[in-house]
C-alpha cells in the first residue's frame, strides 16, 4: 500500500523568503502522478502544482516549484516570495496511475508573518 | 462555472440519525470521490465511483454508503451516525484520464452529539 508522510507539522516564514516544505512517499508503482494542493482558513482544497513521475523535469508554476526525487520517492514543495495569502495548510497527495483515488500526507501547516 | 458543489455546508446531527450529503458537478466528469477530513490527519478516502454505474470502497468505508445517481451526483449516507463520523466531509470530482487532477467541492461539516 503506498503511503505519503508529511514530516514538518508547522513551519513558519517571513514574507517575501523562501520556504520548502518536505514530502516522502512509499510505493512499488514506476507510473504514478503526485501532487500538492493547498487549504486556506475557508477550507477549500486548491490545486498548487502537480508532477508526472515519469518526467525527470520538476514542476513549476509561478512561484512554487518542486524538486521531485523519484529514487529517493521525495517531492518537496518550495514557495518563492512567500506572500500573506500563502498561509494555510499544505498537503501532498499521491495518485497511481490508474484509479484516480488520492492518498494524503497529513498536512504541514504553514504560516507567513509579516 | 459552480464546479463541485456540496450540500449542506453545516450539520449537527444526533447519535443514531440519518442523513444524505450531496454533491453535484457540472464539469462532466466521470470519477467522483468522497473523503473526510479530521485534525491532524490528511484527507482519507471513503467511497469513489470510477465511472457512472459503479462504486468501490476506499480506506475507511464503515458506517457509509454512497449512491452514484447519474453522471453529476454522487451522495454519501449515515445511515446510523456515530460521534466516531464528527468530520468534515469533501466530495471531489475528476475527468478520469491519466494525470488529471480531482477538483474539490467546500466541504461539509458535520457533527454528530
Amino acid at each position: 500500500a503506498q503511503t505519503v508522510t508529511q514530516s514538518q507539522p508547522e513551519m513558519s516564514v517571513q514574507e517575501a523568503e523562501t520556504v520548502t516544505l518536505s514530502c516522502t512517499y512509499d510505493t512499488s508503482e514506476s507510473n504514478y502522478y503526485l501532487f500538492w494542493y493547498k487549504q486556506p482558513p475557508s477550507r477549500q482544497m486548491i490545486l498548487v502544482i502537480r508532477q508526472e513521475a515519469y518526467k525527470q523535469q520538476n514542476a513549476t508554476e509561478n512561484r512554487f516549484s518542486v524538486n521531485f526525487q523519484k529514487a529517493a520517492k521525495s517531492f518537496s514543495l518550495k514557495i518563492s516570495d512567500s506572500q500573506l495569502g500563502d498561509t494555510a495548510m499544505y498537503f501532498c497527495a499521491f495518485m497511481k496511475n490508474q484509479g484516480g483515488k488520492l492518498i494524503f500526507g497529513q498536512g504541514t501547516e504553514l504560516s507567513v508573518k509579516p | 462555472n459552480a464546479g463541485v458543489t456540496q450540500t449542506p455546508k453545516f450539520q449537527v446531527l444526533k447519535t443514531g440519525q440519518s442523513m444524505t450529503l450531496q454533491c453535484a458537478q457540472d464539469m462532466n466528469h466521470n470519477s467522483m470521490y468522497w473523503y473526510r477530513q479530521d485534525p491532524g490527519m490528511g484527507l482519507r478516502l471513503i467511497y469513489y465511483s470510477a465511472s457512472e454505474g459503479t462504486t468501490d470502497k476506499g480506506e475507511v468505508p464503515n458506517g457509509y454508503n454512497v449512491s452514484r445517481l447519474n453522471k453529476r451526483e454522487f451522495s454519501l449516507r449515515l445511515e446510523s451516525a456515530a460521534p466516531s463520523q464528527t468530520s468534515v466531509y469533501f466530495c471531489a470530482s475528476r475527468l478520469g484520464q491519466h494525470n488529471q487532477p480531482q477538483h474539490f467541492g467546500d466541504g461539509t461539516r458535520l457533527s454528530i452529539l
